[in-house]
């Protein structure tokens, strides 16, 4: 069965340092994986995502995830952190399952404080 | 840009009422999600919908259900609401893409029963 771990419940950071949100994942064949990010009172927010091809994954807002399959895992970073970007942020993987959809599976959040 | 908009952002009600969640969306996708948002669980999937008319069970199905009459509106429905259905329900819906596109979420309802 596919599975996503995300081992941190919290991440603090000073602003202005790298920033890195750890992702594992365990899944049957090739794995498809995302990050989201939520602000309060929001709905998730897609950040970027990792299909095929280059293992240093480029999103929205200056973030990058790298993937490395051979560690199975897909952190989230960023070189310089910014207040702003204090938020809960979701790793995810597809469920492939019947019907092919785009069926995800979820980890269970991390929290990231950026301290200024 | 992809618009999922649920009808209500809070919303209160009473133990063994019935209640309707509503949600749309307005770029013709073929798959729609409701899930459920609790502390330190992450999010769960409750049911999806894959086409109109279809719909299939995620992992806490129990104490609801859903419709899907047109493809862009999706509404979750409590049967008999009790209180630790409580939550944050978020809808989101995808193209279909078998997993190469990212599902697009609404804001989300804030539910509390009473």
């Amino acid at each position: 069965a596919q599975s996503v771990a995300q081992p941190e419940d919290q991440v603090n950071v000073a602003e202005g340092n790298p920033l890195t949100v750890k992702c594992t994942y365990s899944v049957s064949g090739n794995p498809y994986l995302f990050w989201y990010v939520q602000y309060p009172n929001r709905g998730l927010q897609f950040l970027l995502k990792y299909i095929t091809g280059d293992n240093l994954v480029k999103g929205s807002y200056g973030f990058e995830a790298e993937f490395n399959k051979s560690q199975t895992s897909f952190h989230l970073k960023k070189p310089s952190a910014l207040v702003s970007d204090s938020a809960l942020y979701f790793c995810a993987v597809r469920d492939g399952g019947p019907y092919n959809t785009d069926k995800l599976i979820f980890g269970t959040g991390t929290r990231l404080q950026v301290f200024p | 840009d992809v618009k999922v908009t649920q009808s209500s952002r809070y919303l209160v009600k009473r133990t063994g009422e019935k209640v309707f969640l509503e949600c749309v969306q307005d770029m013709d996708h073929e798959n729609m999600f409701w899930y459920r948002q609790d502390p330190g669980l992450g999010l769960r999937l409750i049911y999806f919908s894959y086409d109109v008319k279809m719909k299939e069970k995620g992992d806490i199905p129990e104490g609801y259900s859903v419709s899907r009459e047109k493809k862009e509106r999706f509404s979750l429905i409590l049967e008999s609401a009790s209180t630790n259905q409580t939550s944050m329900y978020l809808c989101a819906s995808s193209p279909g893409s078998r997993g190469l596109q990212p599902q697009h979420f609404g804001d989300g309802t804030r539910l509390s029963i009473l």
